[in-house]
C-alpha cells in the first residue's frame, strides 16, 4: 500500500516570497505523483503530475515539483507567491491500479 | 460545461434521514469514485466503480450504498444519517486511474 506524508500542516509566507511545500511518499512499487489545490469551499484542482520522464514537472499557476526517487519526495515549489495562492495543497500518489491516496494537506497562507 | 458535476452542493438534514448525492461526468472516463473529506480536510476513498462495476469498497458503514446506472453516473445513497456523517463528499472520475478530475463537492451537515 502507498502512503503520503506532508511534513508541514501550515506554511505562512509573505507575498512575492518563494515557497516549498514538502511531500514524501512510501511505496514498494513505482508510483504516479500529483499535487492538487483546494481553494476555500471549492473542489480539488490538479496543479501538476509526475507519470514518468523528466523529474522536474511544471504545472499551472507557476508551480513546479521535482520527483526525487532516492529520497521518495515530490516537493512543490513556487518562486514568488501571490495572495491568490492561499489555499490547501494536497500531495497524492497512486500506482495506476490503486486509488489515489492523499496526504493530510498543507495550508498555504500568503501574507500581504 | 462542467466535467464532473455533483448535486446538491449543500445538504442539511436531520439524524435518521435518508439522503442521496448525485454525480455525473461528461469526460468519457471509465472509473468513478467517492471520497469523503472530514473536518480536518483529510480525503479518504470510499468507493470506486469501473464501467458500472464496484471495484473498491473501503471500510465504510453499510448505510452507504453507491449505485452506478451507467458509466457516466455514480450516486451515493446514505441511510439513517448520523452526526458523524457530516463531511464534504467528492465525486471524481479518471481514465486508467491516472489523474483524477474532481467535482466541486457536496457539503453534508447532519443536525
Amino acid at each position: 500500500a502507498q502512503s503520503v506524508t506532508q511534513l508541514d500542516s501550515q506554511v505562512p509566507v509573505f507575498e512575492e516570497a518563494p515557497v516549498e511545500l514538502r511531500c514524501n511518499y512510501s511505496s514498494s512499487v513505482s508510483v504516479y505523483l500529483f499535487w492538487y489545490v483546494q481553494y476555500p469551499n471549492q473542489g480539488l484542482q490538479l496543479l501538476l503530475k509526475y507519470l514518468s520522464g523528466s523529474t522536474l514537472v511544471k504545472g499551472i499557476n507557476g508551480f513546479e515539483a521535482e520527483f526525487n526517487k532516492s529520497q521518495t519526495s515530490f516537493h512543490l515549489r513556487k518562486p514568488s507567491v501571490h495572495i491568490s495562492d492561499t489555499a490547501e495543497y494536497f500531495c497524492a500518489v497512486n500506482t495506476g491500479n490503486t486509488p489515489l491516496v492523499f496526504g493530510k494537506g498543507t495550508r498555504l497562507s500568503v501574507i500581504a | 460545461d462542467t466535467a464532473v458535476s455533483q448535486t446538491p452542493k449543500y445538504l442539511v438534514t436531520q439524524m435518521g434521514n435518508d439522503k442521496s448525492i448525485k454525480c455525473e461526468q461528461n469526460l468519457g472516463h471509465d472509473t468513478m469514485y467517492w471520497y469523503k473529506q472530514d473536518s480536518k480536510k483529510f480525503l479518504k476513498i470510499m468507493f470506486s466503480y469501473n464501467n458500472k462495476e464496484l471495484i473498491i469498497n473501503e471500510t465504510v458503514p453499510n448505510r452507504f450504498s453507491p449505485k452506478s446506472p451507467d458509466k457516466a453516473h455514480l450516486n451515493l445513497h446514505i441511510n439513517s444519517l448520523e452526526l458523524g456523517d457530516s463531511a464534504v463528499y467528492f465525486c471524481a472520475s479518471s481514465q486508467f486511474e491516472v489523474g483524477y478530475t474532481f467535482g466541486s463537492g457536496t457539503r453534508l451537515t447532519v443536525v
